[in-house]
């Protein structure tokens, strides 16, 4: 298994609700990353967890929170977004740490729009 | 904060014609030196990287070409196809190697 999967693919949700975005790797990666990308612009790191522990967080508002229940999930709780959260978030994962000079895996992404 | 320019911003070749993009960085810590591509609606893909112990590396109609004097490092594409059209992306490491930052991309269209 070579994929990085992410679900759902698409989220639309209120300023007031509370959600998830969910992913996962079965390659054995130990650094597993969150990313936002608006259109027609370059991926923005927001997270990475290097073995299971949260080793960069992007200075990324509170209303984004990570979390990396073990080796093979990566979860972004979404609380009180504002409009300009709407984006496409990445996960992607690599094989040893954050600075592993091993190639990154993505996922498909969740298109988010917050109403 | 760390500088990463990407050139072009677009570009457009015929169909059978060479493609070059250029990543310039000033983060001297960088070693690692991907190239992902990412078509409409999909997700960035590595396409080839190098690292600093070798100049050059090729994989079919795809070479990348790394100046580490210079602190640039280029893609290089020949024989060009349509489905060669998309957006690319370096990727470095910044800020004394703790900050992965992408380039700001290049929209290549190949035409008929």
């Amino acid at each position: 298994d070579t994929e990085v999967t992410q679900t759902p693919k698409h989220l639309v949700m209120g300023m007031t609700n509370k959600k998830s975005l969910k992913c996962e790797q079965h390659m054995g990666h130990r650094a597993m990353y969150w990313y936002k990308q608006k259109a027609k612009k370059p991926p923005e790191l927001m997270f990475v967890y290097s073995y299971e522990k949260l080793s960069i967080n992007e200075s990324v508002p509170s209303r984004f929170s990570p979390e990396c229940p073990n080796s093979s999930l990566l979860n972004l709780h979404l609380h009180a977004l504002q409009p300009e959260d709407s984006a496409l978030y990445l996960c992607a994962s690599s094989l040893r740490g954050d600075r592993d000079n091993q190639p990154q895996h993505f996922g498909d992404g969740t298109r988010l729009s917050i109403l | 904060g760390e500088n990463v320019e990407q050139h072009p911003s677009t570009l457009s070749v015929q169909e059978g014609d060479s493609a070059v993009i250029k990543c310039t960085y000033s983060d001297s810590a960088s070693n690692y030196f991907p190239w992902y591509k990412q078509e409409l609606g999909k997700r960035p893909q590595l396409i080839i990287d190098i690292r600093s112990n070798v100049g050059e590396k090729k994989d079919q109609r795809i070479a990348v070409t790394l100046n580490k004097t210079a602190k640039h490092f280029s893609l290089h594409i020949t024989e060009t196809q349509p489905e060669d059209s998309a957006v690319y992306f370096c990727l470095i490491l910044t800020g004394g190697g703790n900050k992965l930052t992408f380039g700001t991309g290049t929209q290549l269209k190949v035409e008929l």
